[in-house]
Protein backbone atom coordinates (compact mmCIF):
# COMPACT_ATOMS: atom_id res chain seq x y z
CA UNK A 1 0.00 0.00 0.00
CA UNK A 2 1.12 3.87 -0.82
CA UNK A 3 2.24 5.42 2.03
CA UNK A 4 2.22 9.48 2.64
CA UNK A 5 3.52 10.63 5.52
CA UNK A 6 3.26 14.01 7.08
CA UNK A 7 6.58 15.18 9.54
CA UNK A 8 4.66 16.29 12.01
CA UNK A 9 0.64 15.34 13.95
CA UNK A 10 0.58 18.73 15.83
CA UNK A 11 2.44 21.86 15.48
CA UNK A 12 2.44 25.16 17.68
CA UNK A 13 3.73 28.34 16.04
CA UNK A 14 3.62 31.87 16.46
CA UNK A 15 2.61 34.65 14.23
CA UNK A 16 5.27 35.81 11.84
CA UNK A 17 7.41 32.24 11.83
CA UNK A 18 8.34 30.68 8.38
CA UNK A 19 6.23 27.09 8.84
CA UNK A 20 7.40 24.13 6.51
CA UNK A 21 5.15 21.05 6.32
CA UNK A 22 6.57 18.09 4.90
CA UNK A 23 5.03 15.46 3.02
CA UNK A 24 7.14 12.61 1.67
CA UNK A 25 4.81 9.64 -0.56
CA UNK A 26 7.03 6.06 -0.96
CA UNK A 27 5.34 4.66 -4.43
CA UNK A 28 6.83 6.76 -7.18
CA UNK A 29 3.71 9.14 -8.00
CA UNK A 30 4.03 12.28 -9.89
CA UNK A 31 0.81 13.74 -8.38
CA UNK A 32 1.01 15.59 -5.44
CA UNK A 33 -1.85 18.15 -3.24
CA UNK A 34 -2.07 20.23 -0.61
CA UNK A 35 -5.38 20.60 0.95
CA UNK A 36 -6.52 22.46 4.35
CA UNK A 37 -9.62 21.39 6.45
CA UNK A 38 -11.74 23.50 7.92
CA UNK A 39 -15.51 22.80 9.78
CA UNK A 40 -17.71 24.35 7.65
CA UNK A 41 -15.73 25.00 4.32
CA UNK A 42 -14.19 21.14 4.13
CA UNK A 43 -11.13 20.61 2.25
CA UNK A 44 -9.95 22.88 0.34
CA UNK A 45 -7.19 22.90 -2.41
CA UNK A 46 -3.68 24.83 -2.03
CA UNK A 47 -1.26 24.12 -4.22
CA UNK A 48 -0.93 20.88 -6.22
CA UNK A 49 2.15 19.51 -7.98
CA UNK A 50 1.95 17.36 -11.54
CA UNK A 51 5.73 16.35 -11.42
CA UNK A 52 8.85 17.61 -10.05
CA UNK A 53 9.84 20.98 -9.93
CA UNK A 54 6.39 21.78 -11.37
CA UNK A 55 3.59 23.47 -9.49
CA UNK A 56 0.24 25.07 -9.80
CA UNK A 57 -2.08 27.32 -7.69
CA UNK A 58 -5.03 25.49 -6.06
CA UNK A 59 -8.08 27.50 -4.89
CA UNK A 60 -6.53 29.29 -1.55
CA UNK A 61 -3.33 29.80 -2.16
CA UNK A 62 -2.30 33.08 -0.79
CA UNK A 63 0.12 33.09 2.06
CA UNK A 64 1.79 29.64 1.03
CA UNK A 65 4.36 28.46 -1.42
CA UNK A 66 5.42 25.19 -1.74
CA UNK A 67 8.24 23.38 -3.33
CA UNK A 68 8.97 19.84 -5.04
CA UNK A 69 12.61 19.21 -5.59
CA UNK A 70 12.12 15.64 -5.13
CA UNK A 71 9.39 12.95 -6.35
CA UNK A 72 9.00 11.92 -3.18
CA UNK A 73 8.86 15.16 -1.61
CA UNK A 74 5.87 17.45 -1.83
CA UNK A 75 6.62 20.47 0.78
CA UNK A 76 3.95 23.52 2.12
CA UNK A 77 5.87 26.58 3.30
CA UNK A 78 3.90 29.46 5.14
CA UNK A 79 5.89 32.55 4.81
CA UNK A 80 4.82 34.29 7.56
CA UNK A 81 2.04 32.54 9.59
CA UNK A 82 -0.96 34.23 10.55
CA UNK A 83 -3.75 33.15 13.15
CA UNK A 84 -5.93 32.64 10.25
CA UNK A 85 -3.87 29.78 8.98
CA UNK A 86 -4.67 27.58 12.27
CA UNK A 87 -6.06 24.47 10.00
CA UNK A 88 -6.03 21.01 9.50
CA UNK A 89 -3.29 20.49 6.92
CA UNK A 90 -4.14 17.01 4.51
CA UNK A 91 -1.12 16.02 1.85
CA UNK A 92 -2.40 13.74 -1.04
CA UNK A 93 -0.34 12.05 -3.57
CA UNK A 94 -1.77 9.87 -6.82
CA UNK A 95 -0.28 8.04 -9.69
CA UNK A 96 -0.47 9.20 -13.21
CA UNK A 97 -3.26 7.19 -15.25
CA UNK A 98 -4.84 6.33 -11.11
CA UNK A 99 -7.50 8.62 -11.80
CA UNK A 100 -9.24 9.29 -8.71
CA UNK A 101 -6.94 7.71 -6.60
CA UNK A 102 -6.02 9.98 -3.86
CA UNK A 103 -3.75 8.12 -0.88
CA UNK A 104 -4.26 11.10 1.93
CA UNK A 105 -1.64 11.55 4.47
CA UNK A 106 -3.15 11.64 8.78
CA UNK A 107 -2.36 15.48 8.38
CA UNK A 108 -0.66 17.79 10.18
CA UNK A 109 -2.75 19.96 13.02
CA UNK A 110 -1.16 23.84 12.89
CA UNK A 111 -2.00 26.08 15.73
CA UNK A 112 -0.77 29.46 14.85
CA UNK A 113 -1.02 31.71 18.18
CA UNK B 1 -17.48 30.07 -4.17
CA UNK B 2 -18.66 26.25 -3.18
CA UNK B 3 -19.06 24.07 -6.19
CA UNK B 4 -19.37 21.27 -4.33
CA UNK B 5 -22.22 21.42 -1.28
CA UNK B 6 -22.86 19.31 1.67
CA UNK B 7 -26.03 20.93 2.88
CA UNK B 8 -26.15 18.58 5.98
CA UNK B 9 -23.64 18.94 8.44
CA UNK B 10 -24.21 16.06 10.61
CA UNK B 11 -26.56 13.30 10.53
CA UNK B 12 -27.72 10.52 12.99
CA UNK B 13 -28.81 7.15 11.88
CA UNK B 14 -30.00 4.12 13.52
CA UNK B 15 -27.75 0.90 13.21
CA UNK B 16 -29.48 -1.42 10.81
CA UNK B 17 -30.94 1.57 9.19
CA UNK B 18 -30.27 3.45 5.73
CA UNK B 19 -28.11 6.35 5.39
CA UNK B 20 -28.40 8.81 2.99
CA UNK B 21 -26.14 11.80 2.35
CA UNK B 22 -26.64 14.50 -0.13
CA UNK B 23 -24.27 16.24 -2.27
CA UNK B 24 -25.36 19.22 -4.92
CA UNK B 25 -22.71 20.80 -7.35
CA UNK B 26 -22.49 23.74 -9.59
CA UNK B 27 -20.30 23.09 -12.41
CA UNK B 28 -22.00 21.31 -14.67
CA UNK B 29 -18.17 20.46 -16.61
CA UNK B 30 -17.56 17.82 -13.55
CA UNK B 31 -17.37 14.58 -14.99
CA UNK B 32 -16.63 12.12 -12.48
CA UNK B 33 -17.96 12.38 -8.49
CA UNK B 34 -16.18 10.57 -5.81
CA UNK B 35 -16.95 10.17 -1.56
CA UNK B 36 -14.31 9.95 0.75
CA UNK B 37 -14.61 8.85 4.46
CA UNK B 38 -12.63 10.55 7.36
CA UNK B 39 -11.93 8.95 10.73
CA UNK B 40 -10.84 11.83 13.68
CA UNK B 41 -7.07 11.86 13.20
CA UNK B 42 -6.91 10.42 10.05
CA UNK B 43 -6.71 11.10 6.33
CA UNK B 44 -9.52 10.95 3.96
CA UNK B 45 -10.09 7.62 2.25
CA UNK B 46 -12.10 6.65 -1.34
CA UNK B 47 -15.03 4.78 -1.10
CA UNK B 48 -17.03 4.69 -3.92
CA UNK B 49 -16.66 6.75 -7.32
CA UNK B 50 -19.51 7.56 -10.21
CA UNK B 51 -18.71 8.35 -13.62
CA UNK B 52 -21.54 10.84 -15.63
CA UNK B 53 -22.07 8.23 -17.75
CA UNK B 54 -23.60 6.38 -15.26
CA UNK B 55 -26.40 7.06 -12.76
CA UNK B 56 -25.66 4.71 -10.19
CA UNK B 57 -22.65 2.32 -9.01
CA UNK B 58 -22.95 0.27 -5.96
CA UNK B 59 -19.93 -1.44 -4.13
CA UNK B 60 -21.58 -3.85 -1.20
CA UNK B 61 -22.68 -1.83 1.20
CA UNK B 62 -22.31 1.40 -0.10
CA UNK B 63 -24.26 3.07 -3.25
CA UNK B 64 -24.10 6.23 -5.02
CA UNK B 65 -26.76 8.30 -7.45
CA UNK B 66 -26.24 10.67 -9.62
CA UNK B 67 -28.34 12.70 -11.48
CA UNK B 68 -26.85 15.51 -13.87
CA UNK B 69 -29.92 17.38 -14.52
CA UNK B 70 -30.25 18.40 -10.94
CA UNK B 71 -26.53 18.66 -9.93
CA UNK B 72 -27.23 16.37 -7.21
CA UNK B 73 -25.85 12.84 -5.92
CA UNK B 74 -26.76 10.76 -3.03
CA UNK B 75 -24.83 8.15 -1.27
CA UNK B 76 -26.75 5.33 0.36
CA UNK B 77 -25.33 2.92 3.05
CA UNK B 78 -27.18 -0.05 4.04
CA UNK B 79 -27.35 -1.79 5.90
CA UNK B 80 -25.49 1.53 8.54
CA UNK B 81 -22.96 -0.09 10.88
CA UNK B 82 -21.32 1.59 13.83
CA UNK B 83 -18.19 1.68 12.05
CA UNK B 84 -19.55 4.34 9.87
CA UNK B 85 -19.52 6.47 11.74
CA UNK B 86 -17.28 9.08 10.23
CA UNK B 87 -16.89 12.66 8.16
CA UNK B 88 -17.89 12.28 4.75
CA UNK B 89 -17.16 13.94 1.63
CA UNK B 90 -18.05 14.41 -1.94
CA UNK B 91 -15.63 15.49 -4.21
CA UNK B 92 -15.88 15.79 -8.28
CA UNK B 93 -13.04 16.67 -11.05
CA UNK B 94 -13.05 17.94 -14.76
CA UNK B 95 -11.69 14.51 -15.87
CA UNK B 96 -10.52 11.33 -14.74
CA UNK B 97 -6.67 12.79 -14.10
CA UNK B 98 -8.03 16.30 -12.65
CA UNK B 99 -7.81 17.68 -9.00
CA UNK B 100 -10.30 17.00 -7.05
CA UNK B 101 -12.37 19.51 -5.83
CA UNK B 102 -14.09 18.60 -2.16
CA UNK B 103 -17.66 19.36 -0.71
CA UNK B 104 -18.05 20.85 2.88
CA UNK B 105 -18.55 17.59 4.71
CA UNK B 106 -21.41 15.09 6.55
CA UNK B 107 -20.51 13.94 10.15
CA UNK B 108 -22.43 10.39 10.19
CA UNK B 109 -23.09 9.27 13.87
CA UNK B 110 -24.77 5.51 13.40
CA UNK B 111 -26.42 5.16 16.70
CA UNK B 112 -26.33 1.28 18.22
Amino acid sequence: DVKVTQSSRYLVKRTGEKVFLECVQDMDHENMFWYRQDPGLGLRLIYFSYDVKMKEKGDIPEGYSVSREKKERFSLILESASTNQTSMYLCASRGQGRGYGYTFGSGTRLTVV
Amino acid sequence: DQQVKQNSPSLSVQEGRISILNCDYTNSMFDYFLWYKKYPAEGPTFLISISSIKDKNEDGRFTVFLNKSAKHLSLHIVPSQPGDSAVYFCAASLGLNEKLTFGTGTRLTIIP
